[in-house]
């Protein structure tokens, strides 16, 4: 594997399942993310991890839980979801200073 | 507050023809700024960057962007478009600082026609 892989590229849940989404980055990077986009809106930072230690949270409801066990994984763990969390949720990683952000393809989550 | 402005939601060209995709920033320092492309169903790919030096930069299939510090804008263009540049085009600001948050635009869809 290469790059960035998000795994299951695809789901639907209900909003009393929990489920998780999961992120991998094979680059060496030191940094994680995860971002939503919804249709017609700009893409949404949701956190960051350094160093496996999160630098920001951007007020993002208590529903969704990260979980960055090392620097090559990240978890964004899903409950009690709402249909308006339906969106593709990407993960990125980064390293160093120039800030470029690799993006992995995304999942695209629909809630019922 | 940094920020990004696309104001082009949706553009169509024809296939050969020249392309500008516009994007404007708002940033209280030096930016570095990206261009990204995403494909239906993918995710987000590195086209271009500027951080410093040279204003004209050059990218992957094509594309290049320059750098206008009093325009407070960081435009795409490509010569000739292939249909295969059908795509969402992300424009997006950053710090200098490394690992912080990028500011993505809201996105160009780009549509080609034969």
């Amino acid at each position: 594997e290469t790059g960035v892989t998000q795994t299951p590229r695809h789901l639907v849940m209900g909003m009393t399942n929990k489920k998780s989404l999961k992120c991998e980055q094979h680059l060496g990077h030191n940094a994680m993310y995860w971002y939503k986009q919804s249709a017609k809106k700009p893409l949404e930072l949701m956190f960051v991890y350094n160093f496996k230690e999160q630098t920001e949270n951007n007020s993002v409801p208590s529903r969704f839980s990260p979980e960055c066990p090392n620097s090559s994984h990240l978890f964004l763990h899903l409950h009690t979801l709402q249909p308006e969390d339906s969106a593709l949720y990407l993960c990125a990683s980064s390293q160093g200073t120039d800030n470029e952000q690799f993006f992995g393809p995304g999942t695209r989550l629909t809630v019922l | 507050a940094q920020s990004v402005t696309q104001p082009d939601i949706h553009i169509t060209v024809s296939e050969g023809a020249s392309l500008e995709l516009r994007c404007n920033y708002s940033y209280g320092a030096t930016p570095y700024l990206f261009w990204y492309v995403q494909s239906p169903g993918q995710g987000l790919q590195l086209l271009l960057k500027y951080f410093s030096g040279d204003t004209l930069v050059q990218g992957i299939k094509g594309f290049e962007a320059e750098f206008k510090r009093s325009q407070s804008s960081f435009n795409l263009r490509k010569p000739s478009v292939h249909w295969s540049d059908a795509a969402e085009y992300f424009c997006a600001v950053g710090s200098l600082r490394g690992n912080e948050k990028l500011t993505f635009g809201t996105g160009t869809r780009l549509t080609i026609i034969p």
